[in-house]
C-alpha cells in the first residue's frame, strides 16, 4: 500500500460546484496532516493544516479520521481561481519529512 | 522578507556533465529537503537535513549528492550517475517537530540537452 494515495482525478466541475478530495494513508503513527495546492509549473504551498477536530478557512473544509487513516478537503462554492493540483501530504511520527500524495487535479470550468 | 530561494530557475545540462542546484533559506529553519517532481507525478524525496552537518537519504538518492554547511544552505549536486536527471527540483524547508509544515522554493527546471 502506498504511503499516501489519492484520486488522481481530473475532476471538470463548474463554478459555484461544491467538489470533495480524499486521502488515505498507511502510516498510523502520523502525526501532522496538510493539504497543498500546486498550480501548473508552479511550487506547491499550504492550503491548510489539518487538525483533528477538523477545520475551516473560508470555503474549504479539512477532516480527520485517523480510525480509518482517511482526510478530506472539501471546497464550497468553487471559483475558476481554485483550479489546481491539490496535494495530500502526511508524515510520521517526529521529525519524519513529509510524504505527498501524487495530487488531485481540479479543473473549474465557467 | 523572509523565504526560500533556489537558483537557477532553468538549467540545461549535457550528459556525462554534474551539475549543482543552490538552495538558500533565511527562515531560520533547521530541516530542509530536496524533492523531484516529474510530469504528473507526486513529489519525492531525494534528500534531507536536520541540522548543520548532517543529512540522510530519501528514496531516490543515487545519482545525487548535498552538503549541509551552513543552516541556510543546502545545494543538490545531480551527477553523471543520475541516468535521468530531467525533471523539477524542489528544495524545501521547515522547523523541526511535529506539525510543522514545509515551505517551497519556486523550483529549478532541470533539462538534459
Amino acid at each position: 500500500r502506498k504511503e499516501v494515495e489519492q484520486d488522481p482525478g481530473p475532476f471538470n466541475v463548474p463554478e459555484g460546484a461544491t467538489v470533495a478530495f480524499n486521502c488515505t494513508y498507511s502510516n498510523s503513527a502520523s502525526q501532522s496532516f496538510f493539504w497543498y495546492r500546486q498550480d501548473c509549473r508552479k511550487e506547491p504551498k499550504l492550503l491548510m493544516s489539518v487538525y483533528s477536530s477538523g477545520n475551516e478557512d473560508g470555503r474549504f473544509t479539512a477532516q480527520l479520521n485517523r480510525a480509518s487513516q482517511y482526510i478530506s478537503l472539501l471546497i464550497r462554492d468553487s471559483k475558476l481561481s481554485d483550479s489546481a493540483t491539490y496535494l495530500c501530504v502526511v508524515n510520521g511520527a517526529g521529525n519524519t519529512p513529509l510524504v505527498f500524495g501524487k495530487g488531485t487535479r481540479l479543473s473549474v470550468i465557467a | 522578507d523572509g523565504g526560500i530561494t533556489q537558483s537557477p530557475k532553468y538549467l540545461f545540462r549535457k550528459e556525462g556533465q554534474n551539475v549543482t542546484l543552490s538552495c538558500e533559506q533565511n527562515l531560520n529553519h533547521d530541516a530542509m529537503y530536496w524533492y523531484r517532481q516529474d510530469p504528473g507525478q507526486g513529489l519525492r524525496l531525494i534528500y534531507y537535513s536536520q541540522i548543520v552537518n548532517d543529512f540522510q537519504k530519501g528514496d531516490i538518492a543515487e545519482g545525487y549528492s548535498v552538503s549541509r554547511e551552513k543552516k541556510e544552505s543546502f545545494p543538490l549536486t545531480v551527477t553523471s550517475a543520475q541516468k535521468n536527471p530531467t525533471a523539477f527540483y524542489l528544495c524545501a524547508s521547515s522547523r523541526t517537530g511535529v506539525r510543522t509544515e514545509a515551505f517551497f522554493g519556486q523550483g529549478t527546471r532541470l533539462t538534459v540537452v
